[in-house]
């Protein structure tokens, strides 16, 4: 079993509409959770940072874990053409990150 | 201006042959690592290395190797025993290991 499951998608929204994203982890004893954005060809860059479980809001992103479903979700709102990348969820214990497949949305404008 | 660079952007690399891909950061951070991208897979773990002079396998090592001599270098060499070297890869750096960054990439392609 992967350490991180995130469906793959496609997912393609109209601008302005909400993005939802989710990954499912399989550690209970993961505690930081994170979301990078990668654009095509592109390094990831952090786009979210939380710690054990609740919301983070920043802007129009807000990362949600939910540590007793082992369920992390990010929500994209008022989304926009530039918010055309791929989402990768991750989580980190020890020494090293847990990175989903990542999840390629494209915003229609 | 701080970051990490990677270089080059694209290689391409015959049979049989070892190619080393560069990551340099000026970032002053201790923790260094290597990462392997394929489409529908995410970021798999080749290497870490957390303090110069030492460095730790990670999930795909075989057939690659690292060095770490200097805290702002951390180069990777593919060898001819890495037998599907074709990918993006990845190094980033971090100062506490769980919030890393990373570099624009390099993409290996075997002829």
């Amino acid at each position: 079993q992967k350490e991180v499951e995130q469906d793959p998608g496609p997912l393609s929204v109209p601008e302005g509409a909400i993005v939802s994203l989710n990954c499912t982890y399989s550690n209970s004893a993961f505690q930081y959770f994170m979301w990078y954005r990668q654009y095509s060809r592109k390094g990831p860059e952090l786009l979210m940072y939380t710690y054990s479980s609740g919301n983070k809001e920043d802007g129009r992103f807000t990362a949600q874990v939910d540590k007793s479903s082992k369920y992390i979700s990010l929500f994209i709102r008022d989304s926009q053409p530039s918010d055309s990348a791929t989402y990768l969820c991750a989580t980190y214990n020890d020494y090293k990150l847990s990175f989903g497949a990542g999840t390629t949305v494209t915003v229609r404008a | 201006d701080g970051g990490i660079t990677q270089s080059p952007k694209y290689l391409f690399r015959k049979e049989g042959q070892n190619v080393t891909l560069s990551c340099e950061q000026n970032l002053n951070h201790d923790a260094m690592y290597w990462y392997r991208q394929d489409p529908g897979q995410g970021l798999r773990l080749i290497y870490y290395s957390q303090i110069v002079n030492d460095f730790q396998k990670g999930d795909i090592a075989e057939g690659y190797s690292v060095s770490r001599e200097k805290k702002e270098s951390f180069p990777l060499t593919v060898t001819s025993a890495q037998k599907n070297p074709t990918a993006f890869y990845l190094c980033a750096s971090s100062i506490d290991q769980s919030e890393q960054f990373f570099g624009p990439g390099t993409r290996l392609t075997v002829l």
